[in-house]
């Protein structure tokens, strides 16, 4: 069965500092990939995707991804975290079928004054 | 406002008692979803549907039902509520299917004693 493997459950960073949150599918060929964030007691909004072509995307509210088949992996980067990024994060992917998504189990990201 | 509306917002039932939860959406958008979230677990989808009369199971169909009559309205059967169906439940939607960016309600928190 497909899955999406997000490793790190929570993590804490400084405001100001870097951030790269892991993503790793399952699906074979290339899928369509997702990050969407949820901001506490809120739905969930779309950061960004990956279809196909440049292996590097870019984002809403500075956020970029970065797709490496070699890995299975999709991770996204910030280079300078801000407080209003403390949200979960969830990794998405699309392997096939038109209209099933698979999410990773989500990183919540807990930000330091 | 372009929205996607769940109701009810809470929900407590008992073991038993058919509910249905409303989701509508005003964007004139083909694809719509169930998902629920449960700590630890991220968001599993339930039941998607790429346009009107046209239903797929998602990852965790069992004890739901959906319907798709008009393009507007996805609502979600509960039959036969259980303990384990007690969880977080979001509709979302989508102009064309998982290609575009998902518009998400603002969730039903269900309990089912």
């Amino acid at each position: 069965a497909q899955s999406v493997t997000q490793p790190d459950i929570h993590i804490t960073v400084s405001e100001g500092a870097s951030l790269e949150l892991r993503c790793n599918y399952s699906y074979g060929a290339t899928p369509y990939l997702f990050w969407y964030v949820q901001s506490p007691g809120q739905g969930l909004q779309l950061l960004l995707k990956y279809f196909s072509g440049d292996t590097l995307v870019q984002g809403i509210k500075g956020f970029e991804a970065e797709f490496k088949r070699s890995q299975s992996s999709f991770n996204l980067r910030k280079p300078s975290v801000h407080w209003s990024d403390a949200a979960e994060y969830f990794c998405v992917e699309n392997g096939g079928s038109q209209g099933n998504l698979i999410f990773g189990k989500g990183t919540k990201l807990s930000v330091k004054p | 406002e372009a929205q996607v509306t769940q109701n009810p917002r809470y929900l407590i039932t008992v073991t038993g008692k058919k509910l249905t939860v409303t989701c509508s959406q005003n964007m004139n958008h083909e694809y719509m979803s169930w998902y629920r979230q449960d700590p630890g677990l991220g968001l599993r989808q339930i039941y998607y549907s790429m346009n009107v009369e046209v239903t797929d199971k998602g990852d965790v169909p069992e004890g739901y039902k959906v319907s798709r009559k008009e393009k507007r309205n996805f609502p979600l059967i509960l039959e036969s509520p259980s303990p384990n169906q007690t969880s977080l439940y979001f509709c979302a939607s989508s102009p064309t299917g998982v290609a575009s960016p998902l518009h998400f309600g603002n969730g039903t928190r269900l309990t089912v004693t």
